[in-house]
C-alpha cells in the first residue's frame, strides 16, 4: 500500500495561516493526492484533493510539488474549529477508491 | 442530503451475542465502505461494496459479516466477538469505484464495546 508521511503534530495560532506538509515519495502518474481531516468523536470529512495542479475550495487549498513527492495542504486562516488530525492520503487509481490512512497530524489551534 | 447516518451510535455487546451495525445514505452512491478505527489511530478499511457487490475483503475475520442489501444501505453483522474488537466503525459512501479522484463521505461512526 501507498505510503505517506507526515509530522505527528503541530500548533498554530487561530486567524493565522496554517501549512501542513506531506512526503509521497513513492507517488506514480495516476496516484491522486486526497487530505482528510477527523475532528474529535466525528468521523473523516474530506477537505481537498489533487493530482498534478494546486486546487482550491472553500475549506483549503493544496499545493502540489513539481516532482509530486510532497504536497502541502494550507488552511488560510485557521480557527478553533480547525484543530483535528489531518490525513494526507495517496490513492492508487486502478479501479478502486482503497483510502489508505497514513498517522496524520494532530493539528492543535492556540487562541 | 449529503448525508451518511449510522446506527447505533454505542453498542456493547458480550462474546456470545449477536448484533448489526446500520449504515444507511440517499445521496445515490453505489460504493460504501466499512472502517475500523481504533482509539489514536487512524481508519483502518475492512470491506468495500460496488455495486452492492463485495469488491475488496481486507482478510477480515469471517466474525465480521458484511452485507448490502440494496445501494442505500450496508450492514455490518457482529457474531463472538473478542475484546479486542472494540473500536469505531465507520461507515463511508463515494459516488462509485471506478477512479481515484472522488470523495469519502464519512458516518459518525459506532463505538462498539465488546466485554
Amino acid at each position: 500500500d501507498a505510503k505517506t508521511t507526515q509530522p505527528n503534530s503541530m500548533e498554530s495560532n487561530e486567524e493565522e495561516p496554517v501549512h501542513l506538509p506531506c512526503n509521497h515519495s513513492t507517488i506514480s502518474g495516476t496516484d491522486y493526492i486526497h487530505w482528510y481531516r477527523q475532528l474529535p468523536s466525528q468521523g473523516p470529512e474530506y477537505v481537498i484533493h489533487g493530482l498534478t495542479s494546486n486546487v482550491n475550495n472553500r475549506m483549503a487549498s493544496l499545493a502540489i510539488a513539481e516532482d509530486r513527492k510532497s504536497s502541502t495542504l494550507i488552511l488560510h486562516r485557521a480557527t478553533l474549529r480547525d484543530a483535528a488530525v489531518y490525513y494526507c492520503i495517496q490513492t492508487i487509481d486502478f479501479g478502486n477508491e482503497k483510502l489508505t490512512f497514513g498517522t496524520g497530524t494532530r493539528l492543535t489551534i492556540i487562541p | 442530503d449529503t448525508e451518511v447516518t449510522q446506527t447505533p451510535k454505542h453498542l456493547v455487546m458480550g462474546m456470545t451475542n449477536k448484533k448489526s451495525l446500520k449504515c444507511e445514505q440517499h445521496m445515490g452512491h453505489r460504493a460504501m465502505y466499512w472502517y475500523k478505527q481504533k482509539a489514536k489511530k487512524p481508519p483502518e478499511l475492512m470491506f468495500v461494496y460496488s455495486y452492492e457487490k463485495l469488491s475488496i475483503n481486507e482478510s477480515v475475520p469471517s466474525r465480521f459479516s458484511p452485507e448490502c442489501p440494496n445501494s442505500s444501505l450496508l450492514n455490518l453483522h457482529l457474531h463472538a466477538l473478542q475484546p479486542e474488537d472494540s473500536a469505531l466503525y465507520l461507515c463511508a459512501s463515494s459516488p462509485r469505484v471506478t477512479s481515484g479522484s472522488h470523495e469519502q463521505f464519512f458516518g459518525p461512526g459506532t463505538r462498539l464495546t465488546v466485554l
